[in-house]
């Protein structure tokens, strides 16, 4: 069975810092791997993805990723945090057969603070 | 351009009582998703549609809980028989691809299901 594990359920960055949220996981199969950011009260917002090429993905707001097959990871990173990037972010991941039914992890809060 | 819209966004229900969750999806979107956010469970999956077939209801919890699409767009999530469980936030989200593993979900705002 497929899963995702983000294993810091809080990150608190300062502004101006870089900052790293963790994800890794577990499938049967190539992997296809998310990020969602979820603010206050509203659904979730795609920030990218990777399916296959360059293992470094560049997504929304500055954001990117890194795909390591070899560790079965795929953390989201930005150079530099902004007070605005503070939200609740999930990784997921779903395979070729899963018709895109995406698995996600528990989330991570992320705080920026100035 | 519309994204993918819900409705109502907020339902207070008595334990019990039925209800059902409407989901407008992305206009050419072929594939419909419903996921349910809770504390206790996360982010789960529920059912997924290609058109109007659901060819995965492996994550609906009973058989109190089922979906349907029409005309290939608007869905319906109808849960029978309310229980205090069943209280979460459920989400929307719809995709290009019919079952594509590349397409990204567009999420709608939710409905926040309170069981009382």
């Amino acid at each position: 069975a497929q899963s995702v594990a983000q294993p810091e359920d809080q990150v608190n960055v300062a502004e101006g810092n870089p900052l790293t949220v963790k994800c890794t996981y577990s499938v049967s199969g190539n992997p296809y791997l998310f990020w969602y950011v979820q603010y206050p009260n509203r659904g979730l917002q795609f920030l990218l993805k990777y399916i296959t090429g360059d293992n470094l993905v560049k997504g929304s707001y500055g954001f990117e990723a890194e795909f390591n097959k070899s560790q079965t990871s795929f953390h989201l990173k930005k150079p530099s945090a902004l007070v605005s990037d503070s939200a609740l972010y999930f990784c997921a991941v779903t395979i070729y057969n899963q018709g895109g039914k995406l698995i996600f992890g528990q989330g991570t809060e992320l705080s920026v603070k100035p | 351009g519309a994204g993918v819209s819900q409705s109502p966004s907020n339902k207070v229900t008595e334990k019990g009582k039925d209800v059902e969750l409407r989901c407008d999806p992305i206009s050419g979107h072929t594939a419909l998703y419903w996921y349910r956010q809770s504390l206790g469970q996360g982010l789960e999956f529920l059912i997924y549609f290609q058109g109007n077939s659901a060819p995965d209801k492996s994550g609906l919890p009973s058989d109190r809980f089922s979906a349907e699409r029409t005309g290939g767009s608007v869905s319906t999530l109808t849960i029978q028989r309310t229980q205090q469980e069943d209280s979460a936030v459920y989400l929307c989200a719809s995709s290009l691809g019919a079952g594509g593993v590349s397409y990204e979900q567009y999420f709608g705002p939710g409905t926040r299901l309170t069981v009382t």
